[in-house]
């Protein structure tokens, strides 16, 4: 596609519930970013894949947190047990590889109610 | 670690006025420098960059310059316009981080006709 497609866009999640948010990055990119944003914050970085391999998933804030790309190319983010404090915008970033632009998805708003 | 500063929001600012939005960072080595600007309703797109101590980004009438003596990277228009109200970011990467970018909390600007 022309760029970066997070779905879905909204999620209301009951606490306690599963919840698995997918991204689809630009065709041919390399590198997938996962960030997340809490309200009136900047994004917090909280995992990294170079093709199928998760490089770097120091951010993912508890093992409730479990990210995925097993062809290197979509990738989904699944949080388990969700939590109130998970409630934030999710962003999916990609880029050719880690020296060029990342460009970056509308987010998944996902709210624990 | 590695950590962005920027001046809080929100801006206010009359068309046309001047605009200086200050970001400082603490890194080890030398990071690539980074503004990101995310407008109502849209994905987070990059506004400009600069990878060296002293080089000079720009894009759409804005700038910033790298400097590493003090290890600011402001951004600065010298007349804003009504479209340019938006929530302002600004980023590091880190020396072989892979890409993974690090930001500081937003700036929102507002501009007035």
């Amino acid at each position: 596609g022309a760029g970066v497609s997070q779905s879905p866009r909204y999620k209301v999640a009951k606490r306690g519930q599963d919840v698995a948010l997918r991204c689809d990055p630009i065709s041919g990119h390399v590198s997938l970013f996962w960030y997340q944003q809490a309200l009136g914050q900047g994004p917090e970085f909280l995992t990294y894949f170079q093709n199928e391999a998760q490089l770097d998933k120091s951010g993912l804030p508890s093992d409730r947190f479990f990210a995925e790309r097993p062809e290197g190319s979509v990738s989904t983010l699944k949080i388990q047990r969700t939590q109130q404090e998970d409630s934030a915008v999710y962003l999916c970033a990609s880029s050719g590889d880690g020296n060029t632009e990342a460009f970056f998805g509308q987010g998944t708003r996902l709210t624990v109610v | 670690g590695n950590s962005v500063t920027q001046m809080e929001g929100p801006v206010t600012l009359s068309e046309e006025a001047f605009l200086t939005i200050n970001c400082t960072y603490t890194a080890t080595g030398y990071p690539s420098l980074f503004w990101y600007v995310q407008y109502p309703g849209e994905g987070l797109q990059l506004l400009l960059k600069a990878t060296k101590a002293d080089d000079k980004g720009s894009n759409k009438g804005f700038e910033a310059t790298y400097r590493k003596e003090t290890t600011s990277f402001h951004l600065e228009k010298g007349s804003v316009q009504v479209s340019d109200s938006a929530v302002y970011f600004c980023a590091l990467s880190a020396y072989n981080q892979g890409g993974k970018l690090i930001f500081g909390q937003g700036t929102e600007l507002s501009v007035k006709p």
